[in-house]
């Protein structure tokens, strides 16, 4: 199916422990977003993506790692958990051309990460 | 830096009543885009509108309705005749615009959630 899609939707994890969470567009769109979404700070961008091997860092990227080696894939790797990263993840893409309205961002459906 | 201010950190209304959810922000780009998403129980982000910073018009969407004025920084949005379904939180976001007319990351307000009662 067409869209923005991220894996797992649920995951449970230690601390200390390394969690990568996955997100696919099929739609060939450049930029590539993550975010957290907490209560009280709405949703901030961890890191973004550009095009294929380009990345780079949003408000919250401490403890984080991003890839994009082809332009549909965009994991986002967290090194050593933390409590801290405890959240509700998700993924974007912005439309800028074709089917989709140009310049607006698609979200994945998120991931619900707990920390223990 | 930008930022994005939405005060209503909660509002219930009664079903049938008009609601408006304020979003204010703060950016030093003379072109962006504003928009409002939705996030319903279920847990997705749903977009509403977008608005770039060079059209003011005010736009109605059924019974939704958007004010943009650039004088007061502020992009609010009227649900006229609200019902239990709108129940949701609302997220404003602000977005620089590229050179090529392209949004970038976006910068979101803390969300309102609305409650529509029966």
């Amino acid at each position: 199916d067409a869209g923005i899609t991220q894996s797992p939707r649920y995951k449970i994890t230690e601390t200390g422990r390394q969690v990568t969470l996955m997100c696919h567009q099929t739609w060939s769109h450049s930029y590539m977003f993550w975010y957290r979404q907490d209560l009280g700070h709405g949703l901030r961008l961890i890191y973004y993506s550009a095009a294929a091997d380009i990345t780079d860092k949003g408000e919250v990227p401490d403890g984080y790692v991003v890839s994009r080696s082809k332009t549909e894939n965009f994991p986002l790797t967290l090194e050593s958990a933390t409590r801290s990263q405890t959240s509700v993840y998700f993924c974007a893409s912005v439309g800028t051309s074709g089917a989709l309205a140009k310049n607006i961002q698609y979200f994945g459906a998120g991931t619900r990460l707990s920390v223990l | 830096a930008q930022k994005v201010t939405q005060a209503q950190t909660e509002i219930s209304v009664v079903e049938k009543e008009d609601v408006t959810l304020d979003c204010v922000y703060e950016t030093r780009d003379t072109t962006y885009y504003l928009f409002w998403y939705k996030q319903p129980p279920s847990g997705e982000l749903v977009f509403l509108i977008r608005r770039n910073s060079f059209d003011e018009q005010n736009e109605i969407s059924g019974r939704y309705s958007w004010n943009f004025q650039k004088s007061t920084s502020s992009f609010n949005f009227t649900i006229t005749a609200s019902q239990v379904v709108d129940s949701a939180v609302y997220f404003c976001a602000l977005s620089e615009m590229g050179s090529s007319g392209s949004a970038r990351q976006l910068t979101f307000g803390s969300g309102t959630q609305l409650t529509v009662l029966p």
